[in-house]
């Protein structure tokens, strides 16, 4: 069975651009939640995506968003990139929302200039 | 809210020597215990997971780990280091049912293996 994939994995805007990052799930797995990974910051939780409804968001500012589609594909969306922006976003699907362990993707790189 | 820490972001040992890493967890109620490791330029790989039963959990590549209530602590160990295990390794707790869809992870712990 394929794993996560995401798309780009590697990606350079300019400050005040918009980036849509995408990610397909394991076939079968209906829950998506994504997460940004900085040096300073770690591994910080974004959002969760579960049937194509919003479960559950971390603290970032509303420029981030997301959304999932009926083959449980995701996207997300950060508007008016900044510097700061700068990092690896990283994809996970489960099952279920009751199914506790998370399979990764290989990550999006982002680079903001 | 639920915290994860690492002690140590970097630690390096010999090949053939013992791996330790730690990680204690806060909360009120033991949550789900999970170590990832990431290779450069990788995403996250599940190592091993406490959910509920036995407290020792044996994981891939030879890692294994205990949770223990008491400490509030899930280190991890594996008994001889490969040159291969040079990476870096993340603790995540979620909370019991993982309703919430989202790991807490710590800061991580770089490990280096010395020939």
């Amino acid at each position: 069975k394929a794993g996560v994939t995401q798309t780009p994995r590697y990606l350079i805007k300019t400050r005040g651009q918009q980036v849509t990052l995408s990610c397909s799930p394991i076939s079968g797995h209906r829950s998506v939640s994504w997460y940004q990974q900085t040096p300073g910051q770690g591994l910080q939780f974004l959002f969760e995506y579960f049937s194509e409804t919003q479960r559950n968001k971390g603290n970032f500012p509303g420029r981030f968003s997301g959304r999932q589609f009926s083959n449980s594909r995701s996207e997300m969306n950060v508007s008016t990139l900044e510097l700061g922006d700068s990092a690896l976003y990283l994809c996970a699907s489960r099952w279920g929302q009751m199914q506790e362990t998370q399979y990764f993707g290989p990550g999006t790189r982002l680079l903001v200039l | 809210a639920q915290s994860v820490t690492q002690l140590g972001s970097h630690v390096s040992v010999s090949e053939g020597a013992l791996v330790l890493l730690r990680c204690n967890y806060s909360s009120s109620v033991p949550p789900y215990l999970f170590w990832y490791v990431q290779y450069p330029n990788q995403g996250l790989q599940l190592l091993l997971k406490y959910t509920t039963g036995a407290t020792l959990v044996k994981g891939i590549n030879g890692f294994e780990a205990e949770f223990k209530k008491s400490e509030t602590s899930f280190h991890l160990t594996k008994p001889s280091a490969h040159m291969s295990d040079a990476a870096e390794y993340f603790c995540a707790v979620s909370e019991i049912g993982g309703s919430q869809g989202n790991l807490i992870f710590g800061k991580g712990t770089k490990l280096s293996v010395k020939p």
